[in-house]
This record gives C-alpha cells, structure tokens and sequence, in this order.
C-alpha cells in the first residue's frame, strides 16, 4: 500500500531563515502534489510534480523531485509570517485514481 | 469558470443520525472524489465517482454512501453517524479521473 511520511511534522522558524519540508513515499507514483492549508480552510494546490528532476518555484518556496529516491522537498527561502500554515505532500497513481496525504508539516513562521 | 463549491459550510448532527453533503464540481470536470480529514491529520479518501459511477474506495465502512448525478453534481451520504465522523469533509473535482483534482472549501461536519 502507498505511504507518504512528511517531515518535520512541527516547523517553527524565524522570518529570514531557510528551512525544507521533506516528502518520501513507498512506491512509484505518477504524479506528487503540495498544498498549503491554512486553519479551518481547503486544500490550496501550490505544485504538481510530474517527472524525474522536476523543479518548481513560487515566490519563497520552491518544490522539487527525486522520483528514484521517492522524495519529494519543499524549500522555504526567507520565511515570512504570511507562510505560517500547514503543508502536505500528495501522491496518486493511474491505478488508484486517489491521491494519498502525508501527515502534513505544520509551519509557523514567528518575528 | 465556476470552481468547486459544496454545502453546507458548517454542520452539526447527533449520533445515529444521517447526513447528506453536497458537491458541484468544477466547470467540464466528470470526476468527484471525496476526503475525510480529522483534526490535525491528512485528508483520507473515502471514494470517487466517475460518469456516475463509483470508481474507487478507502478503508470506510458502508454507512458512507455516495451518488453523481448526470451533471456531475454529487452527494456524499452518512448513515448511523458516530462522534468520530466530525470532521472536514471535502470534495474535489477533476477530468477524466487522471488530471489534476481541484478541492472545495469543504464541508465541516460535528457530531455530538
């Protein structure tokens, strides 16, 4: 059965300072996603990831992926408060047509 | 483009009663699936229906019902409801099961 373990499961950082969530996963997957949520809201989609080496970026935060490694990271370039919410990594498979959530990282940026 | 709505936003029920959550999905997407996310955890796939059919189940018991309507349009269906069904509930729409999933703003359930 496809797992996905995020972490840290808990972030606190100082606005300023660079820190990477880390998304692995147990088996081969088509595609890897990140959302942001913020408390008591939906699922904000930040990145698809689809292939080997893949690399996006969006302002502070930049996603990646390491298919042979099963890893997926999520860097934070000079964190600023509006970052403050929790993170998950996704992953699905053509033959399961789910997506599966890791346990999520919740990041709380303080001054 | 209409995105993902679903209601009602908020939603409190007592034990062993049903329920009935709504989704319409995103403009020209045939596919819903529905999440169950608990406090402080990951959201956990309950189903999906594609063109009106279920495709695909987690690990939830059968009181959790489903129906598409030939709009796409889908209820999410509960039964017998047990303190630990309080919970977000939320949906997500795509095309053709393979694309991207598009969330709604959820649905949050309460059972006392």
């Amino acid at each position: 059965e496809l797992k996905v373990e995020q972490n840290p499961l808990f972030l606190s950082m100082q606005e300023g300072k660079n820190y990477t969530i880390y998304c692995n996963y147990s088996t081969t997957s088509d595609r890897l996603y990140w959302y942001r949520q913020d408390p008591g809201k939906s699922l904000e989609s930040l990145f698809v990831l689809l292939s080997n080496g893949a690399v996006k970026q969006e302002g502070r935060l930049m996603a990646s992926l390491d298919t042979k490694a099963r890893l997926s990271t999520l860097h934070i370039t000079a964190a600023v408060h509006d970052l403050s919410a929790t993170y998950f990594c996704a992953v699905d498979t053509s033959d399961t047509d789910k997506l599966i959530f890791g346990t999520g990282t919740r990041l709380q940026v303080f001054p | 483009e209409t995105g993902v709505t679903q209601s009602p936003t908020h939603l409190i029920k007592t034990r062993g009663q049903q329920v009935t959550l709504r989704c319409s999905s995103q403009s020209g997407h045939n596919t819903v699936s529905w999440y169950q996310q608990a406090l402080g955890q990951g959201p956990q796939f309950i189903f999906q229906y594609y063109r009106e059919e279920e495709n695909g189940r987690g690990n939830f018991p059968p009181r959790f019902s489903g129906l598409q309507f030939p709009n796409y349009s889908s209820e999410l269906n509960v039964n017998a409801l047990e303190l630990d069904d309080s919970a977000l509930y939320l949906c997500a729409s795509s095309l053709n099961r393979i694309y991207e999933q598009y969330f709604g703003p959820g649905t949050r359930l309460t059972v006392t």
